[in-house]
């Protein structure tokens, strides 16, 4: 069965690092997703994309974050100056239509 | 503002019992929601959606309904196993007559079945 695949799995920092997630989302799907989900707490969205362009993002999703779809297979979410906040699990997500969701097994950061 | 709110405690119940959940929502107009799975360290996985013109529905021992006019959700699990033992989440989306395709979340009920 298609699934969404992360890497890498763990990436621990330094404070005001850049980091790079990345996400290859099933090969069809249209819609594609990042949240984060701090420990203990909800899954919170961060930004959708469709059609080569972000469609909606939260609060969260400052001038630090930014997202690309460098080719047509890779997804990635840039964290320019990362703070000791930004420590989280990323999911990456995606989907064919404006219904079911599949989430990709997670990045875990850790900003020292 | 925009809340969903679902039991922060645990519910622990015996295997071969139905697991009950509960979804609460506030100041949202949904064009369906949805249930997911999360277990500790794992991304979230689609369960079941119901849509906002559908009271009930069923996958296997899960059944979902929607109630709009209470603004409320409820997650069945029949047969429970302790292999359902995990954190369930309600997800929304808001109508499309307003608001954006933002998936909000729950934070989940963790649900524990002893053998």
């Amino acid at each position: 069965e298609p699934e969404v695949t992360q890497t890498p799995s763990h990436q621990v920092t330094q404070m005001g690092q850049e980091v790079i997630l990345r996400c290859v989302p099933i090969s069809n799907h249209l819609y594609f997703y990042w949240y984060r989900q701090i420990l203990g707490q909800k899954v919170e969205f961060l930004v959708s994309f469709y059609n080569n362009e972000i469609s909606e993002k939260s609060e969260i999703f400052d001038d630090q974050f930014s997202v690309e779809r460098p080719d047509g297979s890779n997804f990635t979410l840039k964290i320019r100056s990362t703070k000791l906040e930004d420590s989280a699990m990323y999911f990456c997500a995606s989907r064919w239509s404006l219904e079911t969701q599949y989430f990709g097994p997670g990045t875990r950061l850790l900003v020292l | 503002s925009q809340k969903i709110e679902q039991n922060s405690e645990a519910l622990n119940i015996q295997e071969g019992k139905t697991a009950t959940l509960t979804c609460n929502y506030t100041n949202y107009s949904p064009a369906y929601l949805q249930w997911y799975r999360q277990d500790p360290g794992r991304g979230p996985v689609f369960l079941l959606l119901i849509r906002e013109n559908e009271k009930e529905k069923r996958k296997e021992r899960l059944k979902v309904t929607f109630d709009t006019t209470l603004k409320q959700s409820l997650f069945h699990i029949t047969a429970s196993q302790p292999a359902d033992s995990a954190t369930y989440l309600c997800a929304l989306d808001p109508s499309r007559s307003g608001g954006s395709y933002i998936p909000t979340f729950g934070r989940g009920t963790s649900l524990i079945v002893h053998p």
